[in-house]
């Protein structure tokens, strides 16, 4: 199975920070890399497909980014909704397998 | 508009079978390219990837539930489900479906409390 392990676990970041989530594979995942968001009591949001590509009404600000085995999620300017857990996820090959999660917390 | 909306006992036994349904709209899972994912998340902790069945009947498992799950398809009445056999607590989470592509799983449903409990 590929292992996939996303960091930091918690981040704590300033309204207007640009701010980075890690995710690393544990081998090559062709860039079949997706990232959802969490907000608490909801269900996971798809934000980006294939590495780099943002879901439909998803807000500019989130971009995905990597390839093998490094992928980043980056938002250029956080705001105060963003607050939740975002989880990597690949599907490269089976069994499909997420990350533990990064929690998005506001300074 | 795709939406999903998953179904289920609420509360089971120990060694019982748990029986979950999907029922969504927005999309056909006789369409090629479409599928239904099945996931869960115990409280407070990550996802994990239980199943996935295809337009063309097509599924996959998650081997570590070994040969517990079954996925299956009614396409006339746009629902998916999912079997597992011999529950026990460890099996107490929230079980999410979604409507799954190519690209991985898109729209998700809102999830359904599933509690292992004698």
């Amino acid at each position: 199975d590929i292992q996939m392990t996303q960091s930091p676990s918690v981040l704590s970041a300033s309204v207007g920070d640009r701010v980075t989530l890690n995710c690393k594979a544990s081998q090559n995942i062709n860039k079949y890399l997706n990232w959802y968001q969490q907000k608490l009591g909801e269900a996971p949001k798809l934000l980006i497909y294939n590495t780099n590509n943002l879901q439909t009404g998803i807000p500019s600000r989130f971009s995905g980014s990597g390839s093998g085995t490094d992928y980043t999620l980056t938002i250029s300017s956080l705001q105060p909704e963003d607050v939740a857990t975002y989880f990597c996820f690949q599907h490269n090959s089976w069994p499909l397998t997420f990350g533990s999660g990064t929690k998005l917390e506001i300074k | 508009q795709v939406t999903l909306k998953e179904s289920g006992p609420g509360i089971l036994q120990p060694s019982h079978t748990l029986s979950l349904t999907c029922s969504f709209s927005g999309f056909s899972l006789s369409t090629y390219g479409m599928g239904v994912s099945w996931i869960r998340q115990p409280s407070g902790k990550g996802l994990e990837w239980l199943a996935s069945i295809w337009w063309n009947g097509n599924t996959y498992n998650n081997p570590s539930l070994k040969s517990r799950l079954t996925v299956s398809k009614d396409t006339s009445n746009n629902q998916a489900f999912l079997k597992v056999t011999s529950v026990d607590t460890a099996d107490t989470a929230t079980y999410y479906c979604a409507h799954t592509r190519p690209t991985g799983p898109h729209y998700w449903g809102q999830g359904v409390m599933v509690t292992v409990s004698s």
